[in-house]
Parts: structure tokens; sequence; C-alpha cells
């Protein structure tokens, strides 16, 4: 059984371009989570999405930032008109219906130039 | 989420056991103790949870004391691989119907150094 897959693992953009993360969870995991860890700071969390709905937004900036966990495909992270402070570590996790542990990605670095 | 107190950092001789102390005065009945692990640059990974019994696994055992209070993660022989943030993490168990209580709050962890 695969474990949780992102992609890109590193991303590049120039202030002002989009950031588009893709999260797999394992397979038969129905909840996704993002956490964002900044240089030399600990993992925060953003958002917690089932399939076709957001149950948690509370720790998503307000503007720029969307997520979304579709019927079918990856979990997408969007980050537009990228600032450099949205440079940072972008980890998902994935956990099965009715269970309490999360399992984490290998995360996509985003570096904004 | 309840919260934890961890020490800031710990070392380990390379063979030995290492043991991670966390303090979680205010936990309540129905809140687990979870352990997870982030090795530079990686993704945080899972070591093993508990909720008042004692448990033991392939990479760590937990205990956890009668009241609750504290416990302690164990890793019984630790390598150079073994160096990483450890997190001690306390939260609710899954609501009555069966959905995830959500993020994980991961505070500052400690900095365990496992040295030849």
């Amino acid at each position: 059984n695969a474990g949780v897959m992102q992609n890109p693992r590193h991303l590049v953009r120039r202030r002002g371009q989009e950031a588009r993360l893709r999260c797999s969870p394992m397979k038969g995991h129905s909840h996704v989570y993002w956490y964002r860890q900044l240089p030399e700071e600990g993992l925060k969390f953003m958002v917690y999405l089932q399939k076709e709905n957001i149950i948690d937004e509370s720790g998503m900036p307000k503007e720029r930032f969307s997520a979304e966990f579709p019927k079918e495909g990856p979990s997408i992270l969007r980050i537009q008109q990228v600032v450099r402070g949205d440079s940072a570590a972008y980890f998902c996790a994935s956990s099965p219906l009715g269970q309490e542990t999360q399992y984490f990605g290998p995360g996509t670095r985003l570096l904004v130039l | 989420d309840a919260k934890t107190t961890q020490p800031t950092s710990m070392d380990c001789a390379e063979g030995r056991a290492a043991n991670l102390p966390c303090n979680h005065s205010t936990i309540s009945g129905n809140e687990y103790v979870y352990w997870y692990r982030q090795i530079h640059s990686q993704g945080p990974q899972y070591i093993i949870h508990g909720l008042k019994n004692n448990e033991t696994n392939e990479m760590a055992s937990l205990i956890i004391t009668e009241d609750r209070k504290s416990s302690t993660l164990i890793l019984p022989h630790a390598t150079l691989r073994d160096t990483a943030v450890y997190y001690c993490i306390v939260r609710l168990r899954t609501n009555l119907y069966g959905g995830s209580q959500g993020n994980l709050i991961f505070g500052k962890g400690t900095k365990l150094s496992v040295k030849p």
C-alpha cells in the first residue's frame, strides 16, 4: 500500500505566480489535511477536507489560498499570487474514516523568488 | 485538545534506550496520547498512540502513568537514524459518527540527538 504521495516535491515560483500542490492520500483514506511549516518553525494546520467537502479551514489564510478534494483525483492546495512569505514546506496527511491516526506525505517545498 | 510540555532537547548514546517524557496534566478522559517524529526535511512520521494502557509496537513503547497526566516514549535501542524532533500530541477520540476530530496541534517537540 503506497503511502501519501505529494507532488511536486520542489516548486519554484516567482512573486505573483500561482502554485498548485497535489496530494494523493493513502488508498482507502477519505480524509485529507494540509499543514504548513515555515523555515525553522513547527507545523501549522491549514485545512481539513473530505471528498468534495471542506470540513475545517480555520488555519487557512483568508486571501489567495484555497483547497479542494474532488470526488476523483488528488487533493489540491492552490496559492494564487504567491509572495515570498509563502515559501515553506507544505505537508499533506490522510486518515481513514473512523480513525485518528494521520499519515503524512513527504511534503512539497515551495520557494518563491 | 490538552496542552503538552516536553523538554526542548535530549541526547542519547547509540544503542541505548531513549526515554522521552511528556507532561499533559490537563488531559481529559477521552483524549489519546499520540507521538510523531520528524526527521530533518521529511514529513512527520506516526510512531504510536495510547489511551490509558501501555502500548508497544515495532518502533517504540508508550508508557502512560496511571493518572494519565504524563507519558514516556521509549525507543529501546536508539540508532543514529532516530535523530529527529519528537512530538507528543493529545487529542480527542473519534466522534460518535466516525469522523475525525481534525487537525493535529504540533508544539515545539523534543529534539533528540543520538550520538555514536
